[in-house]
């Protein structure tokens, strides 16, 4: 069973098109993410949702706009797509009652932008 | 501000060997600690979770400490594998909110 998921796992575009990335976790988690990983490897939190509401939005373009239907899904649009938008995106999920807290991810979505 | 450094930044051992991986963090109000480990092309997948309580957890030939106080976490692999080559990720999770601050990883290969 595939706890969390994303599509697409691969995603080619042109520059200045708008893209979107679902992820979807079947975990019953009430918290989930995006991070960015960029060429380098470093993973950056851009936003998390907690039971539907933005928590954290750290320094993101405004051209990214994340939006929760339910406590299920986190999608991820993206307007305007520039090369430096390219990197891996990672979709995270988390319960944020009990002890952990702990941070359960999706397979990443890599995205070209040509 | 959180900051994480993994060190070495790429270790190559023959197999069998036992080996550490290091962590450190810079400030020691943490929530947790995690452990990582990231295949090429594939997503992460959480090794070991350790709470700012706790001192040690362990799975398998994987055992992760922490010491909050000089703020440091390793990660020893026993009897290592040729399928435990991946990158292993470091993240704490501060007091403060839900994020991961994460460091830049220690890429392992093990040589059969």
């Amino acid at each position: 069973d595939t706890a969390v998921s994303q599509t697409p796992k691969y995603l080619v575009t042109q520059m200045g098109n708008d893209k979107s990335i679902k992820c979807e976790q079947n975990l019953g988690h009430d918290t989930m993410y995006w991070y960015k990983q960029d060429s380098k490897k470093f993973l950056k939190i851009m936003f998390s949702y907690n039971n539907k509401e933005l928590i954290i939005n750290e320094t993101v373009p405004n051209r990214f706009s994340p939006k929760s239907p339910d406590k299920a899904h986190l999608n991820l649009h993206i307007n305007s797509l520039e090369l430096g938008d390219s990197a891996v995106y990672f979709c995270a999920s988390s319960y944020s009652g009990g002890l952990s807290n702990e941070q359960f991810f999706g397979p990443g979505t890599r995205l070209t932008v040509l | 501000k959180q900051e994480v450094t993994q060190i070495p930044a790429a270790l190559s051992v023959p197999e069998g060997e036992n080996l550490v991986l290091n962590c450190s963090f810079t400030d020691s109000a943490i929530y947790n600690l995690q452990w990582f480990r990231q295949d090429p092309g594939k997503g992460l997948t959480s090794l070991l979770l350790i709470q700012s309580s706790q001192r040690e957890q362990t799975s398998g030939r994987l055992n992760a400490s922490l010491d909050k106080s000089s703020g440091r976490s390793t990660l020893y692999i026993a009897a290592s594998q040729p399928g435990d080559s991946a990158t292993y990720l470091c993240a704490v999770r501060p007091d403060s909110n839900y994020q991961l601050i994460w460091g830049a990883g220690t890429k392992l290969i093990i040589k059969p």
